[in-house]
């Protein structure tokens, strides 16, 4: 049962142009979502969050919006950069305690 | 400000062997969570822990798996008789004391890779 799920496997844009990144869930328990930046062999490295009261959390160039009664969560990175080429995995949870992640969505932007 | 410690970075273990992994949190953060991902997938909780309890152990094997996070020293994911489904990489990441209506975001450690011959 995958609880949140990231759609796109893996997503192309070029250098200084946006890049949206979806995840969409199914438990309604959850209240607080994060997303999270990896590289190959690293651990993920938290980037931005947003609690359910709100539906937009922005931090420089990143900006997180929910729409709760779509139970659709995106992320937003503008300008893109080359070196935001990574997996980005949202994650979710109940409460602030364990996190249910989705499967993740490798972006390259290309110079 | 050191982040969060894991080792060893990656582990060899032979079928029925046992694997120790072992993770320190961040300074002044006391909640230890567990994650395993399988390759090609996304990050699967698998225990929270506090100092001497087990908060959520849910996302854990019945059998062979066990974790610890003890008064003093690192935190402990201990799997016995390994087999080669347990071949993944496996993140600790912690977090500080939770206050009620505020949430605190988890720092990952670089993660273990175990790997089953």
């Amino acid at each position: 049962d995958q609880q949140v799920k990231q759609n796109s496997p893996s997503l192309s844009v070029q250098e200084g142009r946006i890049s949206i990144l979806n995840c969409d869930y199914t438990n309604s328990m959850f209240d607080y979502f994060l997303w999270y930046k990896k590289y190959p062999a690293e651990g993920p490295t938290f980037l931005i969050s947003i609690s359910s009261i709100k539906d937009k959390n922005e931090d420089g160039r990143f900006t997180v919006f929910l729409n709760k009664s779509a139970k659709h969560l995106s992320l937003h990175i503008v300008p893109s950069q080359p070196g935001d080429s990574a997996v980005y995995f949202c994650a979710a949870s109940p409460g602030g305690s364990r996190l249910t992640f989705g499967e993740g969505t490798q972006l390259t932007v290309n110079p | 400000n050191a982040g969060v410690m894991q080792n060893p970075r990656h582990l060899v273990r032979r079928r029925g062997q046992e694997a120790r992994l072992r993770c320190s949190p961040m300074k002044g953060h006391s909640h230890v969570y567990w994650y395993r991902q399988l390759p090609e997938e996304g990050l699967k909780f698998m225990v929270y822990l506090q100092k001497e309890n087990i908060i959520d152990e849910s996302g854990m094997p019945k059998e062979r798996f066990s974790a610890e996070f003890p008064k003093e020293g690192p935190s402990i994911l201990r799997i016995q008789q390994v087999v080669r489904g347990d071949s993944a990489a496996y993140f600790c990441a912690s977090s500080p004391i939770m206050v009620a209506v505020s949430y605190n975001e988890q720092f990952f450690g670089p993660g273990t890779r175990l790997t089953v011959l």
